[in-house]
This record gives structure tokens, sequence and C-alpha cells, in this order.
């Protein structure tokens, strides 16, 4: 069963860069099937993407973030990353990790970790 | 980019009543870009409704979705106490959007 897990810091301070990873475990992130995706949620407020990679590196960004954001993948641990430079209070959320299913024009998150709080404070 | 707009902001139903949530885009999207999802408390996002009205693995009967064009329904056919729960609709044109949820209590 494909699992998730969020990992990294849960404080960063302002003007500093978050840096997590997501861990896939119970199959391979090099599937030609999936991209990998970064999903944030503010304290109360909605959901919110980040992007996507597939795990040829190819990634797709959210405009708003875009020139903070950058998704790397690494294949031989099966790990994808993500950092955001330059935080703010704004950035504080609950960052979660999700497999991006893009199969026959459906697209859509079908397995998510359970997600890390970051916190941006001093 | 594409809005979303949910409705109700909440929703207040008892179980084994019928819940009908609305999801509506600012301009026409692709039926098959459209995706609902349920999160509960503490709890990550769960896949419910792909393609608009396909459920995902292990997903109940009772929920199902409908619509087109702009217009895009979530249905709980009978509530269960576990239905409980805020539900996003979402939609991929160059970028995931989602829309700001539908807050499901009990009355």
């Amino acid at each position: 069963q494909l699992q998730l897990q969020e990992s990294g810091p849960g404080l960063v301070k302002p003007s500093e860069t978050l840096s997590l990873t997501c861990t896939v475990s119970g199959g391979s992130i090099s599937s030609r099937d999936y991209y990998w995706g970064w999903i944030r949620q503010p304290p109360g407020k909605g959901l919110e993407w980040i992007g996507s990679i597939f795990y040829s590196g190819s990634t797709h960004f959210n405009p708003s973030l875009k020139s903070r954001v950058t998704i790397s993948v690494d294949t031989s641990k099966n790990q994808f990353s993500l950092k955001l430079s330059s935080v703010t209070a704004a950035d504080t959320a609950v960052y979660y990790c999700a497999r991006d299913s893009r199969v026959k024009y459906s697209y859509y998150m079908d397995v998510w970790g359970k997600g890390t709080t970051v916190t941006v404070s001093s | 980019e594409i809005v979303l707009t949910q409705s109700p902001g909440t929703l207040s139903l008892s179980p084994g009543e019928r819940a009908t949530l609305s999801c509506r885009a600012s301009q026409r999207v692709t039926s098959s870009q459209l995706t609902w999802y349920q999160q509960k408390p503490g709890q990550a996002p769960r896949l419910l409704i792909y393609g608009a009205s396909s459920r995902a693995t292990g997903i109940p009967d009772r929920f199902s979705g409908s619509g087109s064009g702009t217009d895009f329904t979530l249905t709980i056919s009978s509530l269960e106490p576990e239905d409980f729960a805020v539900y996003y609709c979402q939609h991929y044109g160059t970028l995931y959007t989602f829309g700001q949820g539908t807050k499901l209590e009990i009355k």
C-alpha cells in the first residue's frame, strides 16, 4: 500500500527557507503515471496547491508561489522535496505531500501524507 | 485562473438526510478535471470523486457526483455520522485550484 510521509523542521524563522521532504513507500516514485505534489493549508483555511514534479524532474507550480518555490526529486531515495524561500507568517500552514494522478484527462490527488505543521516565527 | 465557489458555506443536517453540495466554476470547465475531497479535523483530505462523477476506490455508493459546464454537485444520499466533515471541490486547468469548502455539520 502506497504511503507518503512528510518530514522537516516545524519552525522556520521569517525570511529563511522552509525545507520539507516527502518519502514515498510501498511504490516507486519513478512511475510514468504520476506526478508528486505539495499542497498546504493555513490554520482554519482552505487548501492551496503549491506545485508538482514528475520523476524526470519536470515541474508545474502555482504562479502565486512560483518565484519562491523549488521542488526536486531523488529517485534513488524515493523522495521528493519542497523548498520555499523568504518565508513570512503567511506561510504558516500544514504542508501535505500527495500523489498527483493524471490519467485519461482526469487530474486529482489520490494518496496523501498525513501532513506536517510548519510555523514561521522568530 | 478559474475560481471555484462552493455553497453553502455550512450545511446543517441530521443523519439519514440527503446532502447536496454545490461547486460553481467561474468559467466552463472540463468535467474530467473536476474532483471532490472530504476532510475531517486533523486529517489529510481524502479523494471522493474524480472526473466529476467517478467514485474513488473504497468510497461508499451513497456518495455521488454530477454536473457539467460550470455547475457541479456532490450528493450524499443518506448521511452517516462519519460523513460530517468539510468538502472541497478542485479543478485542474493549467494549475490546481480548490473551492473554499463546505462544512457539513450535525444539526
